[in-house]
């Protein structure tokens, strides 16, 4: 069974850059799309970006462009996440989700979340 | 990006009352599309996929169809537990988007 780990909360200063990981176990990363999803606070689910299975290449949302980095260490099946040039707009909970269908079901497995803090 | 409108935003009802929430999608998605659960706390959970099909252990109660651009989840016959915000996603194309959520409330 598929089971998502991600790291711990984070507290940083506007400016500075989080990087957040997510280790997968039950199955090999090199086989799954990583996804990434943000949830602030009063706010709804945004998608943050994806690896397109059809060549490997990371795709963001536009509103990530520039400041967003997907990365992935197969030989430890885990995946990270970083954004940079933090502003308190950034505070929340972001997650890491994997599709386990192939493509059918969009993302069906979910890490607990990781939650990120702003703060002067 | 493509984009997805979902409404209404807020939803207020009574257990037993049945409740249907739609979302557009800026251009065809094709039968591209999932429903998410989310309460406070959890993560997301998945409900439905590819438009219409119930993911394995979701109660009866919760239905879904729609293709091209326009969806719909229907909850019939609410529940205590069902009382939790509700998010399409689309996935035909990346980036993939979700729409606002609805926050189905209890009247």
């Amino acid at each position: 069974q598929a089971q998502l780990v991600q790291s711990g909360a984070e507290v940083k200063k506007p400016g500075a850059s989080v990087k957040v990981s997510c280790k997968v176990s039950g199955y090999s990363l090199k086989d799954l799309s990583m996804h990434w999803v943000r949830l602030r606070p009063g706010k709804g689910l945004e998608y943050m970006g994806g690896l397109d299975p059809a060549d490997g290449v990371p795709i963001y949302s536009q509103r990530f462009q520039g400041r967003l980095t997907m990365t992935e260490d197969t030989s430890t099946d885990t995946a990270y996440m970083e954004l940079s040039s933090l502003t308190f707009d950034d505070t929340g909970v972001y997650f890491c989700a994997i599709d386990l269908s192939g493509g059918y079901s969009s993302m069906d497995v979910w890490g607990k979340g990781t939650a990120v803090t702003i703060s002067s | 990006d493509i984009q997805m409108t979902q409404s209404p935003s807020t939803l207020s009802a009574s257990v037993g009352d049945s409740v249907t929430i739609t979302c557009r999608a800026s251009q065809s998605i094709s039968g591209w599309l999932a429903w998410y659960q989310l309460k406070p706390g959890n993560a997301p959970k998945l409900l439905i996929s590819k438009a219409s099909n119930l993911q394995t252990g979701v109660p009866s109660n919760f239905s879904a169809s729609g293709s091209g651009t326009d969806f719909t989840l229907t909850i019939n016959s609410l529940q205590p537990d069902d009382f939790a915000s509700y998010y399409c996603l689309q996935y035909n194309t990346y980036p993939w988007s979700f729409g606002q959520g609805t926050r189905v409330e209890i009247k």
